[in-house]
């Protein structure tokens, strides 16, 4: 049962580099979201999906891209990455009527040097 | 649009003591409402969650929360906290029939000393 898993754990990256994060998941859930986690700052959203093929931006969705090509993926994109992008990245998914709650992966942490 | 506020951010109790941690929200609507837990270093787990129906909801490890609409609050409650409830607590809220994009709280650090 493996719910939602992420993929890398860990990632350094220099400032200006790209990546990837990859958030796959096999419950059938429509809807999947990618949150940041900062130390008091909780959980933002950064960008979300309601189903194959549709996205749509979040709270802070500046410096991310997504993409959501097949229903099980959700990839979150830095195209330049920050410093102020490092952060725990959590991607989400849920059912569309949400009684099972949120399901989340165990996280990514990533630091722009 | 809705909010949820937690308006503990660091509670520090020794182990057998009893906790409450606050959640408010607001949204004139109907909503639900759920808690989670992240053991340090973990992912969110979902401890309980309200739809409907019986507003004292009881979640897993012997945590509960009431839901008094009159309050706009969704308090979570323990008995008897262990050393094992630290952890950080998130709110989280959203509006029924609305948008399934749920809010959540800043947190609630639980620090329990054995």
């Amino acid at each position: 049962n493996a719910g939602v898993t992420q993929t890398p754990k860990f990632r350094v990256l220099k400032t200006g580099q790209s990546m990837t994060l990859l958030c796959a998941q096999d419950m059938n859930h429509e809807y999947m979201y990618w949150y940041r986690q900062d130390p008091g700052m909780g959980l933002r959203l950064i960008h979300y999906s309601v189903g194959e093929g549709t996205t749509a931006k979040g709270e802070v969705p500046d410096g991310y891209n997504v993409s959501r090509l097949k229903k099980q993926n959700f990839l979150l994109g830095l195209e330049s990455a920050a410093p102020s992008q490092t952060s725990v990245y959590f991607c989400a998914s849920s059912r569309s009527d949400l009684r099972a709650g949120y399901t989340f992966g165990s996280g990514t942490r990533l630091t722009v040097v | 649009a809705q909010s949820v506020s937690q308006h503990n951010h660091h509670v520090i109790l020794s182990e057998a003591a009893s906790l409450e941690l606050g959640c408010n929200y607001s949204y004139g609507g109907t909503v639900n409402l759920f808690w989670y837990v992240q053991y340090p270093g973990q992912h969110l787990q979902l401890l309980l969650k309200y739809f409907s129906g019986d507003p004292l909801v009881k979640g897993i490890k012997g945590f509960e929360a009431e839901f008094i609409k009159s309050k706009f609050s969704f308090n979570l409650r323990k008995p008897s906290v262990q050393w094992s409830d630290t952890a950080e607590y998130f709110c989280a809220v959203n509006a029924r029939g609305g948008s399934y994009i749920p809010t959540f709280g800043r947190g609630t650090s639980l620090i329990v000393h054995p």
